[in-house]
C-alpha cells in the first residue's frame, strides 16, 4: 500500500518556468512533510519541509503549499534553472512515542528536467 | 562537517552470492537507517538503529538480509544469498536522536545482481 502518492512521474519545463510537483496522503496522523532532491549518483538531500499547522512555506525559490483538508501538498520551484534538474521526492512521517517521529515514507519521485 | 560515508560505491555479484555494505554516519548522529531504492522508486526503509539497538526492522527480509551496528557508530548491511530482485541502490542515512525526521543520506551503493 502506497502511503504517499506523487505526481507527475516526470516533468519538463523551460528555464524560468515554475514546475509544480504534487503529493497526496491518506494517513491523517502524518505531521511532517519534507521534500528531498536527488541528483544522479547522489543520495537524497533535504530541500524543504512543512508541518500541517501552516499552509505555505518558502525557502529561496522553493515553496511548499499544504492543503490539510484535501490531504495534499505540493512543491513549486520559482524561476527554475537547468541546475534544478533532478529527481524530487515527497515524504511523510508522524510522531512516535519512541523516537520523536516515525521513519519517512517516500513517494515514487518526479524526474524534473529544466531546459535552457 | 563530513557527510555520511558508504562503501563500496558499486558492486556486481551473481545471484546466490553474498555481499556486504558499510556505512559511517555523521559524527554524533545516534540514529542510522538503511534504505533500499529500486530504480524509479523512492527509498524504502529496511532498518533503523538507535545507537546499537534496532528500532524498526519490519521491512527487512530477514531470511536473507542482516544488519548490525555493534559499537553504535558505523554499520554493515549484508545480503546472503542475493537474488536478482535485490538489484538496487542501498542508501545509508543518519540523524540526531531527537530529529529523526531530518535525515542526511550517503551517496549509496549501487548493487547489480546478475
Amino acid at each position: 500500500q502506497q502511503q504517499v502518492k506523487q505526481s507527475p512521474q516526470s516533468l519538463i519545463v523551460q528555464k524560468g518556468g515554475i514546475p509544480i510537483i504534487n503529493c497526496a496522503y491518506e494517513n491523517t496522523a502524518f505531521d511532517y512533510f519534507p521534500w528531498y532532491q536527488q541528483f544522479p549518483g547522489k543520495g537524497p538531500a533535504l530541500l524543504i519541509a512543512i508541518r500541517p499547522d501552516v499552509s505555505e512555506k518558502k525557502e529561496g525559490r522553493f515553496t511548499i503549499s499544504f492543503n490539510k483538508s484535501a490531504k495534499q501538498f505540493s512543491l513549486h520551484i520559482m524561476d527554475s534553472q537547468p541546475g534544478d534538474s533532478a529527481t524530487y521526492f515527497c515524504a511523510a512521517s508522524m510522531r512516535s512515542h519512541h523516537s520523536g517521529n516515525t521513519p519517512l515514507v517516500f513517494g515514487k519521485g518526479t524526474r524534473l528536467s529544466v531546459i535552457a | 562537517e563530513a557527510g555520511v560515508a558508504q562503501s563500496p560505491r558499486y558492486k556486481i555479484i551473481e545471484k546466490r552470492q553474498s555481499v556486504a555494505f558499510w556505512c559511517n554516519p555523521i559524527s554524533g548522529h545516534a540514529t542510522l537507517y538503511w534504505y533500499q531504492q529500486i530504480l524509479g522508486q523512492g527509498p524504502k526503509l529496511l532498518i533503523q538503529f538507535q545507537n546499537n539497538g534496532v528500532v524498526d526492522d519490519s521491512q527487512l527480509p530477514k531470511d536473507r538480509f542482516s544488519a548490525e551496528r555493534l559499537k553504535g557508530v558505523d554499520s554493515t548491511l549484508k545480503i546472503q544469498p542475493a537474488k536478482l530482485e535485490d538489484s538496487a541502490v542501498y542508501l545509508c542515512a543518519s540523524s540526531l536522536r531527537d530529529r529523526v525526521h531530518e535525515q542526511y543520506f550517503g551517496p549509496g551503493t549501487r548493487l547489480t545482481v546478475t
